[in-house]
């Protein structure tokens, strides 16, 4: 089991630039999010999804798209990087209802935009 | 509206003393509460969880957190630590009403262990 795996794990982007943060669980978890953490803020949520084909906008989901086509795969997509997106990034995963069990994070993925 | 509060960013504790964490939460409703511990360059691992039954809950490590409703309070312990212990930890909190899985988290308290 690999858990959650996130890719890539280090990524230096121009400012307007667009990338894609990969995030893959194989655990068949249903739910999924993407949180970027900046210090002193703890984790803020940006995009969620309680199942494939279904997504929704957390607190901080400008800039961010998401899609989840699969219950495996739910990549966040950074449209035009601005130095505000400098941060770093984790997926996590659940089960359950309402993700009761806690969420399995990936180890990150440190983007910085110049 | 729903919050979060690590009151401590920063504890220092002497390898051996006891700990303990101190997390309180606004919220509508009794939410389902966690503790998370992130390690320097980690992702955050589930130390443990409360979603109902007995208000103390015992975690893995060594520690354990007690669920106080009348303070809103959701306070993590460990009755000695070890170097291993530094990290840093953040109490989350899940709404047990409609179906979004997410969860807040509150800013985060480092601990620094000294020898």
């Amino acid at each position: 089991n690999a858990g959650v795996t996130q890719t890539p794990k280090f990524q230096v982007l121009k400012t307007g630039q667009s990338m894609t943060l990969q995030c893959a669980q194989d655990m068949n978890h249903e739910y999924m999010s993407w949180y970027r953490q900046d210090p002193g803020m703890g984790l803020r949520l940006i995009h969620y999804s309680v199942g494939a084909g279904i997504t929704d906008q957390g607190e901080v989901p400008n800039g961010y798209n998401v899609s989840r086509s699969t219950t495996e795969d739910f990549p966040l997509r950074l449209l035009s990087a601005a130095p505000s997106q400098t941060s770093v990034y984790f997926c996590a995963s659940s089960y359950g209802g309402q993700g009761r069990n806690g969420y399995t994070f990936g180890s990150g993925t440190r983007l910085t935009v110049v | 509206a729903q919050s979060v509060t690590q009151p401590d960013i920063h504890i220092t504790v002497s390898e051996g003393a006891s700990l303990e964490l101190r997390c309180n939460y606004s919220y509508g409703a009794t939410p389902y509460l966690f503790w998370y511990v992130q390690s320097p360059g980690q992702g955050l691992q589930l130390l443990l969880k409360y979603f109902s039954g007995d208000t103390l809950v015992q975690g893995i490590k060594g520690f354990e957190a007690e669920f106080k409703r009348s303070q809103s309070s959701f306070n993590l312990r460990k009755p000695s630590v070890h170097w291993s212990d530094a990290a840093e930890y953040f109490c989350a909190v899940g709404s047990r009403y409609g179906n979004t899985g997410k969860l807040i988290f509150g800013q985060g308290t480092t601990l620094q262990v000294k020898p």
